[in-house]
C-alpha cells in the first residue's frame, strides 16, 4: 500500500520570505499523481499544485512550486514571497494512475506565517 | 460559481440518535467522496459513489452508510453517533476516475459534535 509522509508538523516562515514543506512517499508503481492541497482555518481545502509522475519538469502555480525528485521518492512544496493568506494547513497526497483509486494523504503540516 | 455545498455546516447530535448530512454538487461529476476528518489529521475516505456504484473503504465502521439518490446529492447517514464520531465530515467530488488527474473539489465541510 500507498504511504505518504509529511515529517514536519509544523512550519513558520516570516511573511514575504521562502519556505519549504517536506514530502515522501512510498510506492511500487511508475505511474502516479502527487498534489499538494491547502486548508485554511476556513476549512475548506483546496488544490495548490499536482504534477504527474511521468514528467520530469517541475510544477510551478505562480508563487507556489514542487521539487519532484522521482528516484528519491520525494515531493516538497516551495512557497515563495510568504503572504498572510498562506496561513494553513498543508497535505500532500498521492494517487495512482490505475483505475479508480483513492486519494492517500499525508498528516499535514500546519504552516503560520508570521508578520 | 460551480460548487460543492455541504449543509448543515455545524450539526449538534445526541449520543445513540441517528443523524444525517447532506452533500450537493453543480460539477455534474461523476465521483462522489465522504471523508472524516478528526482535529489536527488528514481527512480518512469512509466511501465514494463512482456513479451509482458504492465503494466502501475496509476500515469504514458499519455505523456509517452513505445514500446517492441522483448526480447531484449524496448523504451520509450515521446511525448511531459515538463520541468518537465527533469530527469534521468532508465531502467531495471528482470527474472520472480513470481521466487525468481526477482531482478533487472538495465542500467546506460539516463539523459534528456529539453530546
Amino acid at each position: 500500500a500507498q504511504t505518504v509522509t509529511q515529517s514536519q508538523p509544523e512550519m513558520s516562515v516570516q511573511e514575504a520570505e521562502t519556505v519549504t514543506l517536506s514530502c515522501t512517499y512510498d510506492t511500487s508503481e511508475s505511474d502516479y499523481y502527487l498534489f499538494w492541497y491547502k486548508q485554511p482555518p476556513s476549512r475548506q481545502m483546496i488544490l495548490v499544485i499536482r504534477q504527474e509522475a511521468y514528467k520530469q519538469q517541475n510544477a510551478t502555480e505562480n508563487r507556489f512550486s514542487v521539487n519532484f525528485q522521482k528516484a528519491a521518492k520525494s515531493f516538497s512544496l516551495k512557497i515563495s514571497d510568504s503572504q498572510l493568506g498562506d496561513a494553513a494547513m498543508y497535505f500532500c497526497a498521492y494517487r495512482s494512475n490505475s483505475g479508480n483509486t483513492p486519494l492517500v494523504f499525508g498528516k499535514g503540516t500546519r504552516l503560520s506565517v508570521i508578520a | 460559481d460551480a460548487m460543492v455545498i455541504q449543509n448543515p455546516r455545524y450539526q449538534v447530535t445526541q449520543f445513540g440518535k441517528p443523524v444525517t448530512l447532506s452533500c450537493s454538487q453543480t460539477l455534474n461529476h461523476n465521483v462522489m467522496y465522504w471523508y472524516q476528518q478528526k482535529s489536527s489529521q488528514a481527512p480518512k475516505l469512509l466511501f465514494h459513489y463512482y456513479d451509482k456504484d458504492f465503494n466502501n473503504e475496509a476500515d469504514t465502521p458499519d455505523n456509517f452508510q452513505s445514500r446517492r439518490p441522483n448526480t447531484s446529492f449524496c448523504f451520509l447517514d450515521i446511525r448511531s453517533p459515538g463520541l468518537g464520531d465527533a469530527a469534521m465530515y468532508l465531502c467531495a467530488t471528482s470527474r472520472d476516475p480513470g481521466r487525468d488527474y481526477n482531482e478533487q473539489f472538495f465542500g467546506p465541510g460539516t463539523r459534528l459534535t456529539v453530546l
